[in-house]
C-alpha cells in the first residue's frame, strides 16, 4: 500500500525559508523508474507542479521557481524534502508530494493529503 | 494562468455524459501523454486517466480518455452526483515541467 504524507510549517512568515518533508511508505525512491513530485494549489486555485527528484537523484525544477527551491531526497528514511527560500504571500497554499507513475513524468498516481503552507507576518 | 487550456465549468444531469476538454501544444501534448485527475471537495486529487486513456484499478469505465493532436478529452458517462468534482488535465512539457491545466468544476443539476 503506498501512502505519502507532507508535513512543515503551517505558518511562515515572509522572506523566511520554507522546509517541507514526505514521508512516503510502500516503495522505494532507490528502485528504478521511482520519481517524487512536489505539487502546490493556491486556495481556490489550479495545481501547480514545483519540482521533481529521480531515483538516481536527477532533479527537474518549474521553470518560473527553480532559483527558490530546492528538492533532496533520503533514501534511508524515505522522505523527499522540499526547500522554498523567500516566501511570499503569494506561495500561500496547499502543498501536495505526489508519486509519478514509474519511469514517467506523465502522471502522478499516488498523492499525500497535502498540508497548508499560509504566508503571512 | 496555466499552460494548458480547459473551460472553468461543465454541467449535465445525473444519468447524462459530459466532455471535458484540455488544450496545449506541440510542446506538450501533441508529444507527451496525458493524465487527468478529479478533486472532490478538500482532498486531494486523484488520478483518473493516464498514458491518455488508460484507467488505474478501481476507477470505472464511465470515465474515459482520449488524446488527438495538442488536445486531450475526458469524458463522463452516467453522471452520478459524487461526480461533481473539479477535473484537472496534466501532462510534461518540453521545458522540461509538468504541466496542469486550470481545471474544470463539473456540476450534476
Amino acid at each position: 500500500q503506498v501512502t505519502l504524507r507532507e508535513s512543515g510549517p503551517a505558518l511562515v512568515k515572509p522572506t523566511q525559508t520554507l522546509t517541507l518533508t514526505c514521508t512516503f511508505s510502500g516503495f522505494s525512491l532507490s528502485t528504478d523508474g521511482m520519481c517524487v513530485s512536489w505539487i502546490r494549489q493556491p486556495p481556490g486555485k489550479a495545481l501547480e507542479w514545483l519540482g521533481r527528484i529521480d531515483w538516481h537523484d536527477d532533479k527537474y525544477y518549474s521553470t518560473s521557481l527553480k532559483t527558490r527551491l530546492t528538492i533532496s531526497k533520503d533514501t534511508s528514511k524515505n522522505q523527499v524534502v522540499l526547500i522554498m527560500t523567500n516566501m511570499d504571500p503569494v506561495d500561500t497554499a496547499t502543498y501536495y508530494c505526489a508519486r509519478n507513475g514509474r519511469y514517467s513524468s506523465d502522471y502522478f498516481d499516488y498523492w499525500g493529503q497535502g498540508t497548508l503552507v499560509t504566508v503571512s507576518s | 494562468q496555466s499552460v494548458l487550456t480547459q473551460p472553468p465549468s461543465v454541467s449535465a444531469a445525473p444519468g447524462q455524459k459530459v466532455t471535458i476538454f484540455c488544450s496545449g501544444s506541440s510542446s506538450n501534448i501533441e508529444n507527451n501523454d496525458v493524465s487527468w485527475y478529479q478533486q472532490l471537495p478538500g482532498t486531494a486529487p486523484k488520478l483518473l486517466i493516464y498514458d491518455n486513456h488508460k484507467r488505474p484499478s478501481g476507477i470505472p469505465d464511465r470515465f474515459s480518455g482520449s488524446k488527438s493532436g495538442t488536445s486531450a478529452t475526458l469524458g463522463i458517462t452516467g453522471l452520478q452526483t459524487g461526480d461533481e468534482a473539479d477535473y484537472y488535465c496534466g501532462t510534461w512539457d518540453s521545458s522540461l515541467s509538468a504541466v496542469f491545466g486550470g481545471g474544470t468544476k463539473l456540476t450534476v443539476l
